[in-house]
């Protein structure tokens, strides 16, 4: 079975700093996707980035970045120069690659990041 | 391209009583899951269709059902209502089995 642990449950900073949001994964399987989603306080799972398994480059894209390790089973998010609209429930998800009922988008408890101003 | 949209937005049942939520994806999306958000458990997967078929189901009673229509719409019924049914539940779509589910704005059910 797959398993997502997000260690932090919530995160409290001031805007313009940078903020790490951690994940670990478990899974037996060589071929999966792991995702980020933001929920904002309207509820709504907003999608961040996918990653699959085959892929360790790390990415860049604005103030979001991303860094994939398969060594340590991690795929951990970091937000640089905060502001105050990154306020959400962060989650990390994982997905197997593979067909049959493997599709099912498995998600860590999540991680409430507070930007103050 | 609009984005996948459920209906109602917002719902209050009594024990016992069933509910149908619905859920449009996005255009040309065919792959519709569901899932159910709570305080206590999280996210927790509930089933997925494609092709008007049930490709998968979570750990959830027969209580939970759906279908998928031929437009790829999908809905959601809950007999039998109980307080644990209180939840978010959140309809996601994507183009083909695998690949990123989008979600739709979620159907906050309070049942009392």
């Amino acid at each position: 079975a797959q398993k997502v642990t997000q260690a932090q449950t919530e995160i409290s900073v001031v805007e313009k700093e940078d903020v790490t949001l951690d994940c670990v994964y478990e899974t037996r399987d060589t071929t999966y996707y792991l995702f980020w989603y933001k929920q904002p306080p309207s509820g709504e799972l907003v999608f961040l980035i996918r990653r699959n398994s085959f892929d360790e480059q790390n990415e860049i894209s604005g103030r979001y970045s991303w860094n994939f390790q398969k060594s340590t089973s991690s795929f951990n998010f970091t937000i640089t120069a905060s502001q105050v609209v990154d306020s959400a429930v962060y989650f990390c998800a994982l997905s197997l690659f593979s067909g049959g009922s493997n599709y099912k988008l498995t998600f860590g408890k999540g991680t409430l990041l507070t930007v103050n101003p | 391209k609009a984005g996948v949209t459920q209906t109602p937005r917002y719902l209050i049942k009594t024990r016992g009583q069933q509910v149908t939520l619905s859920c449009s994806p996005i255009s040309g999306h065919r792959s519709v899951s569901w899932y159910q958000q709570t305080p206590g458990q999280g996210l927790q997967f509930l089933f997925e269709y494609f092709s008007e078929t049930q490709r998968n189901k979570g750990n959830f009673p027969g209580r939970f059902s759906g279908r998928q229509f031929s437009n790829s719409r999908s809905e959601m019924n809950v007999s039998t209502l109980e307080l644990g049914d209180s939840a978010l539940y959140l309809c996601a779509s994507s183009s083909y089995r695998g690949e990123t589910q989008y979600f739709g704005p979620g159907t906050r059910l309070l049942v009392l």
